[in-house]
Protein backbone atom coordinates (compact mmCIF):
# COMPACT_ATOMS: atom_id res chain seq x y z
CA UNK A 1 0.00 0.00 0.00
CA UNK A 2 1.21 3.29 -1.02
CA UNK A 3 1.61 5.42 2.04
CA UNK A 4 3.43 8.06 4.02
CA UNK A 5 4.26 6.84 7.70
CA UNK A 6 4.77 9.04 10.73
CA UNK A 7 6.34 7.88 14.34
CA UNK A 8 5.56 8.52 16.74
CA UNK A 9 2.07 9.26 16.36
CA UNK A 10 1.68 10.97 20.09
CA UNK A 11 4.45 12.54 21.69
CA UNK A 12 4.97 13.91 25.35
CA UNK A 13 7.88 15.65 26.27
CA UNK A 14 9.52 18.33 28.38
CA UNK A 15 11.44 21.55 27.48
CA UNK A 16 15.12 20.74 25.70
CA UNK A 17 14.88 17.73 25.06
CA UNK A 18 16.09 16.28 22.03
CA UNK A 19 13.47 14.92 19.44
CA UNK A 20 13.44 13.47 16.69
CA UNK A 21 9.83 12.57 14.51
CA UNK A 22 10.72 10.11 11.63
CA UNK A 23 8.61 10.23 8.14
CA UNK A 24 9.12 7.41 5.72
CA UNK A 25 7.24 7.15 1.91
CA UNK A 26 7.41 4.44 -0.24
CA UNK A 27 6.24 6.06 -3.53
CA UNK A 28 9.74 6.67 -4.78
CA UNK A 29 8.40 10.31 -4.54
CA UNK A 30 11.33 13.23 -4.82
CA UNK A 31 9.98 15.86 -2.79
CA UNK A 32 8.99 15.76 0.95
CA UNK A 33 7.77 18.27 2.94
CA UNK A 34 7.17 18.98 6.90
CA UNK A 35 4.54 20.98 7.99
CA UNK A 36 2.65 22.01 10.77
CA UNK A 37 -0.62 22.86 12.09
CA UNK A 38 -2.02 25.09 14.72
CA UNK A 39 -5.63 26.12 15.42
CA UNK A 40 -6.24 29.43 13.21
CA UNK A 41 -3.22 29.53 11.87
CA UNK A 42 -3.27 26.74 9.09
CA UNK A 43 -0.59 24.20 7.04
CA UNK A 44 2.52 26.29 7.78
CA UNK A 45 5.54 25.02 5.78
CA UNK A 46 8.65 23.96 7.96
CA UNK A 47 11.00 22.22 5.44
CA UNK A 48 10.92 20.36 2.44
CA UNK A 49 13.76 18.16 0.28
CA UNK A 50 13.55 18.50 -3.45
CA UNK A 51 15.57 14.95 -3.43
CA UNK A 52 18.10 13.22 -1.61
CA UNK A 53 20.65 16.18 0.19
CA UNK A 54 18.84 18.81 -0.90
CA UNK A 55 17.27 20.68 1.65
CA UNK A 56 15.82 24.24 2.06
CA UNK A 57 13.52 26.26 4.72
CA UNK A 58 9.90 26.59 4.70
CA UNK A 59 7.96 29.34 6.12
CA UNK A 60 8.72 28.26 9.90
CA UNK A 61 12.07 26.73 10.00
CA UNK A 62 13.19 28.05 13.27
CA UNK A 63 14.03 25.72 15.82
CA UNK A 64 14.28 23.02 13.69
CA UNK A 65 16.56 20.15 11.61
CA UNK A 66 16.03 18.10 8.66
CA UNK A 67 18.13 15.25 6.68
CA UNK A 68 17.33 13.70 3.37
CA UNK A 69 20.42 10.97 3.44
CA UNK A 70 17.40 8.46 1.73
CA UNK A 71 14.72 9.53 -0.62
CA UNK A 72 12.15 7.64 1.45
CA UNK A 73 13.32 9.47 4.79
CA UNK A 74 13.03 12.76 5.55
CA UNK A 75 13.21 12.88 9.45
CA UNK A 76 12.34 16.21 12.00
CA UNK A 77 14.81 17.01 14.38
CA UNK A 78 13.95 19.54 17.21
CA UNK A 79 17.13 20.03 18.80
CA UNK A 80 15.79 21.88 21.81
CA UNK A 81 12.14 21.89 21.77
CA UNK A 82 10.35 24.63 23.16
CA UNK A 83 6.25 24.78 24.32
CA UNK A 84 6.17 27.13 21.26
CA UNK A 85 6.79 23.84 19.09
CA UNK A 86 3.35 22.14 20.67
CA UNK A 87 1.60 21.07 17.28
CA UNK A 88 0.21 18.71 15.15
CA UNK A 89 2.88 17.90 12.76
CA UNK A 90 2.77 16.43 8.88
CA UNK A 91 5.19 14.73 6.85
CA UNK A 92 4.12 15.08 3.03
CA UNK A 93 5.51 13.77 -0.23
CA UNK A 94 5.05 14.22 -3.59
CA UNK A 95 6.15 12.48 -6.99
CA UNK A 96 8.04 16.13 -8.21
CA UNK A 97 8.00 19.88 -7.01
CA UNK A 98 9.86 22.04 -9.10
CA UNK A 99 8.67 24.57 -11.54
CA UNK A 100 5.53 23.72 -13.59
CA UNK A 101 5.18 20.46 -11.64
CA UNK A 102 1.74 18.73 -10.58
CA UNK A 103 2.59 18.89 -7.03
CA UNK A 104 0.06 16.76 -5.41
CA UNK A 105 0.90 15.83 -2.13
CA UNK A 106 -0.08 12.87 0.16
CA UNK A 107 0.03 13.03 3.69
CA UNK A 108 1.17 11.34 6.43
CA UNK A 109 -1.17 10.43 9.72
CA UNK A 110 0.60 13.04 11.63
CA UNK A 111 2.17 13.86 15.06
CA UNK A 112 0.76 15.49 17.97
CA UNK A 113 3.59 17.12 20.02
CA UNK A 114 3.16 18.41 23.51
CA UNK A 115 6.20 20.32 24.75
CA UNK A 116 6.28 21.06 28.89
CA UNK B 1 4.38 36.35 1.96
CA UNK B 2 1.98 34.37 -0.72
CA UNK B 3 -1.57 34.56 0.64
CA UNK B 4 -4.75 31.87 0.09
CA UNK B 5 -7.64 33.33 1.59
CA UNK B 6 -10.99 31.19 3.11
CA UNK B 7 -13.99 31.58 4.72
CA UNK B 8 -13.32 29.78 7.86
CA UNK B 9 -17.03 28.87 8.30
CA UNK B 10 -18.71 27.31 9.80
CA UNK B 11 -20.85 26.43 6.26
CA UNK B 12 -24.19 24.53 7.22
CA UNK B 13 -26.16 22.97 3.98
CA UNK B 14 -28.78 20.51 4.40
CA UNK B 15 -28.40 16.81 2.99
CA UNK B 16 -29.04 16.48 -0.53
CA UNK B 17 -27.72 20.37 -1.20
CA UNK B 18 -24.99 21.87 -2.98
CA UNK B 19 -22.07 22.95 -1.03
CA UNK B 20 -20.11 26.08 -2.14
CA UNK B 21 -16.49 26.83 -0.75
CA UNK B 22 -14.29 29.71 -2.37
CA UNK B 23 -10.85 30.38 -2.11
CA UNK B 24 -9.16 33.30 -3.52
CA UNK B 25 -4.81 33.44 -3.77
CA UNK B 26 -2.78 36.59 -4.03
CA UNK B 27 0.17 34.83 -6.10
CA UNK B 28 -0.77 35.56 -10.04
CA UNK B 29 2.09 33.68 -11.21
CA UNK B 30 0.27 30.16 -8.95
CA UNK B 31 -0.26 27.70 -11.86
CA UNK B 32 -1.44 24.47 -9.28
CA UNK B 33 -4.39 24.34 -7.27
CA UNK B 34 -5.90 21.78 -4.55
CA UNK B 35 -8.48 20.92 -2.52
CA UNK B 36 -7.89 18.90 0.49
CA UNK B 37 -10.31 17.31 2.70
CA UNK B 38 -9.25 17.04 6.66
CA UNK B 39 -11.72 15.15 8.64
CA UNK B 40 -10.97 16.06 12.54
CA UNK B 41 -8.05 14.81 13.85
CA UNK B 42 -6.88 13.40 10.87
CA UNK B 43 -4.43 13.85 7.92
CA UNK B 44 -5.25 16.62 5.21
CA UNK B 45 -6.57 14.13 2.33
CA UNK B 46 -6.36 15.69 -1.47
CA UNK B 47 -9.51 15.26 -3.22
CA UNK B 48 -9.46 17.93 -6.37
CA UNK B 49 -6.51 19.17 -8.27
CA UNK B 50 -7.21 21.54 -11.28
CA UNK B 51 -4.50 23.51 -13.45
CA UNK B 52 -6.15 25.39 -15.82
CA UNK B 53 -8.80 27.51 -16.43
CA UNK B 54 -12.87 26.41 -16.29
CA UNK B 55 -14.33 23.58 -14.47
CA UNK B 56 -13.15 20.23 -13.36
CA UNK B 57 -15.15 17.55 -12.57
CA UNK B 58 -14.87 14.70 -10.73
CA UNK B 59 -18.02 12.85 -8.89
CA UNK B 60 -20.01 15.64 -6.78
CA UNK B 61 -17.32 17.23 -7.03
CA UNK B 62 -16.38 20.26 -9.37
CA UNK B 63 -13.60 22.20 -9.12
CA UNK B 64 -13.67 26.03 -10.48
CA UNK B 65 -10.44 27.97 -11.41
CA UNK B 66 -10.70 31.04 -12.73
CA UNK B 67 -7.41 32.76 -12.51
CA UNK B 68 -7.37 36.49 -13.72
CA UNK B 69 -9.98 37.14 -10.77
CA UNK B 70 -7.16 34.64 -8.24
CA UNK B 71 -10.56 32.54 -7.49
CA UNK B 72 -10.70 28.21 -7.16
CA UNK B 73 -13.69 27.29 -5.85
CA UNK B 74 -15.24 23.69 -4.93
CA UNK B 75 -18.58 22.92 -5.13
CA UNK B 76 -20.19 19.72 -3.48
CA UNK B 77 -23.23 18.19 -5.02
CA UNK B 78 -25.98 15.88 -3.22
CA UNK B 79 -23.85 16.83 -0.10
CA UNK B 80 -24.22 13.43 2.42
CA UNK B 81 -23.16 14.05 6.06
CA UNK B 82 -19.94 11.97 5.43
CA UNK B 83 -18.48 15.66 3.54
CA UNK B 84 -18.58 16.81 7.11
CA UNK B 85 -15.23 18.36 7.59
CA UNK B 86 -12.61 20.94 6.79
CA UNK B 87 -11.81 21.57 3.41
CA UNK B 88 -8.63 23.23 2.57
CA UNK B 89 -7.33 24.83 -0.50
CA UNK B 90 -3.29 25.26 -1.71
CA UNK B 91 -1.56 27.09 -4.07
CA UNK B 92 1.00 26.68 -5.88
CA UNK B 93 3.18 28.68 -8.37
CA UNK B 94 4.70 25.67 -9.28
CA UNK B 95 7.99 26.02 -7.47
CA UNK B 96 8.54 24.00 -4.02
CA UNK B 97 6.12 25.64 -1.60
CA UNK B 98 2.73 24.38 -1.35
CA UNK B 99 0.26 27.14 0.56
CA UNK B 100 -2.56 26.42 2.45
CA UNK B 101 -5.95 28.83 3.22
CA UNK B 102 -7.06 28.17 6.84
CA UNK B 103 -9.72 26.12 5.74
CA UNK B 104 -13.40 25.99 5.85
CA UNK B 105 -15.57 23.95 8.03
CA UNK B 106 -18.66 22.18 6.29
CA UNK B 107 -21.45 20.99 8.36
CA UNK B 108 -23.76 18.80 6.24
CA UNK B 109 -27.02 18.49 8.45
CA UNK B 110 -28.91 15.15 7.92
Amino acid sequence: EAQVTQNPRYLITVTGKKLTVTCSQNMNHEYMSWYRQDPGLGLRQIYYSMNVEVTDKGDVPEGYKVSRKEKRNFPLILESPSPNQTSLYFCASSLEGGQGGHNEQFFGPGTRLTVL
Amino acid sequence: QKEVEQNSGPLSVPEGAIASLNCTYSDRGSQSFFWYRQYSGKSPELIMSIYSNGDKEDGRFTAQLNKASQYVSLLIRDSQPSDSATYLCAVSAGANNLFFGTGTRLTVIP
